[in-house]
């Protein structure tokens, strides 16, 4: 079942911050994000594997809820290289493999000067 | 260490038409992933390869098919070419050692089919 992403664009200045959501109506096994600039591969960003989880590098970060269900990732003080579409991509199970990764349909962020 | 690269970059056939897309997975990775993106869309899951065999497989019709290589790259071949299977094809490859790796996705095929 795929995810539900939101919102579904949005625009920042430099320096604003954004939250990004993905919600699942099941319990997740595990949340992936990524973000793919126009014309490029999608990159990893960070897997969220328990409930409650926080984690996150430089100033992107994400969390994931008790329940499982809901994952957001923040991004703090953005910059201009943050402009890309972000996706969250989610697994139901883990069967001896990563389980196959189902995307939500993306979030546009746009970072202006 | 290398990243995944797939072949070609972009590719016009005409409906009916059969293609093969190729895909070398990242060094180290054992597992292969193929999704298909549509413009304006996230990535939907075609199948995965683990181990030469097929890990599963989304709502993609029999005339999508696969197969993995013994040095874990990997080819998406696509049988009577539709105007809507017109999309990028990613590639996409991780180990299963462990938990928490992420994909590597290739820069992936652009195909039209006209």
């Amino acid at each position: 079942q795929q995810p539900v992403q939101s919102p579904q664009a949005v625009i920042l200045r430099e320096g604003e911050d954004a939250v990004i959501n993905c919600s699942s109506s099941k319990a997740l096994y595990s949340v992936h994000w990524y973000r793919q600039k126009h014309g490029e591969a999608p990159i990893f960003l960070m897997i969220l594997l328990k409930g409650g989880e926080q984690k996150g590098h430089d100033k992107i970060s994400a969390s994931f809820n008790e329940k499982k269900q809901q994952s957001s990732l923040y991004l703090t003080a953005s910059q201009l290289s943050y402009s890309g579409t972000y996706f969250c991509g989610t697994a139901n199970y883990y069967g001896g493999s990563q389980g196959n990764l189902i995307f939500g349909k993306g979030t546009k962020l746009s970072v202006k000067p | 260490e290398t990243g995944v690269t797939q072949s070609p970059t972009h590719l016009i056939k005409t409906r009916g038409q059969q293609v093969t897309l190729r895909c070398s997975s990242q060094s180290g990775h054992n597992t292969v992933s193929w999704y298909q993106q549509a413009l304006g869309q996230g990535p939907q899951f075609i199948f995965q390869y683990y181990r030469e065999e097929e890990n599963g497989r989304g709502n993609f019709p029999p005339r999508f098919s696969g197969l993995q290589f013994p040095n874990y790259s990997s080819e998406l071949n696509v049988n009577a070419l539709e105007l809507d299977d017109s999309a990028l094809y990613l590639c996409a490859s991780s180990s299963q050692n462990g938990e928490g790796n992420g994909y590597t996705f290739g820069s992936g095929t652009r195909l039209t089919v006209v």
